[in-house]
């Protein structure tokens, strides 16, 4: 079975900052892992994907996400934020077999000024 | 790149009228769609899941005769709320995904149902 945390379920950065959202899984069996982001009254967009090869994916508007098995983790990083980043994101695990997609709880991302 | 559609965005209704969202893949064949509903800040929660041709697999909780899920082509699969009320007011999305173990889910923009 597959299970995603995200630490902190409200994060806020500085407009420039870099952000840096949380995302660790658990899987018995290769994971494939996914990166969504959801603005207010819409559906969930597809930011990035792992699935296999280079460990280091970049995704659309800036992001990149770093696959690390030993740490279990699939972070999400964007090296200086717009304010057109706030928004709500989702971690999500998927086994290499079956239809069985898990979302993590979601991050709500806040850019101050 | 993949598009989904979902229609209609917005639905406000009486209580006891059933209500039908529709969930359409634009430019990709669709073998499994899904149905979530979400609340309020809070992650999405999976309602069922869809194949074409075939019934839908309902998550545990979530009622068959309810909530009543057709996939009768690769591009169309529909939710219908029946004899909706108020507690069935909340945020539905569809996704749908291409054949293969790496395709990741593309999501429609989701149905705000608000049951008076």
């Amino acid at each position: 079975a597959q299970s995603v945390t995200q630490l902190g379920s409200h994060v806020s950065v500085s407009e420039g900052a870099l952000v840096l959202l949380r995302c660790n899984y658990s899987s018995s069996v290769p994971p494939y892992l996914f990166w969504y982001v959801q603005y207010p009254n819409q559906g969930l967009q597809l930011l990035l994907k792992y699935t296999t090869g280079a460990t280091l994916v970049k995704g659309i508007n800036g992001f990149e996400a770093e696959f690390k098995k030993s740490e279990t983790s699939f972070h999400l990083t964007k090296p200086s934020a717009h304010m057109s980043d706030a928004a709500e994101y989702f971690c999500a695990v998927k086994a290499d077999y079956g239809q069985n997609f898990v979302f993590g709880p979601g991050t709500r991302l806040s850019v101050l000024p | 790149g993949a598009v989904v559609s979902q229609h209609p965005s917005w639905v406000i209704c009486k209580s006891g009228t059933s209500v039908k969202i529709e969930c359409r893949s634009l430019d990709f064949q669709a073998t499994t769609m899904f149905w979530y509903r979400q609340f309020p800040k809070q992650s999405l929660m999976l309602m069922a899941t869809s194949n074409e041709g075939s019934k839908a697999t309902y998550e545990q909780g979530v009622e068959k005769d309810k909530f009543l899920i057709n996939h009768a082509s690769l591009t169309l699969s529909t939710l219908t709320v029946t004899s909706a009320h108020p507690e069935d007011s909340s945020f539905y999305i569809c996704s749908a995904r291409e054949p293969g173990p790496q395709e990741p889910q593309h999501f429609g923009d989701g149905t705000r149902l608000s049951i008076l």
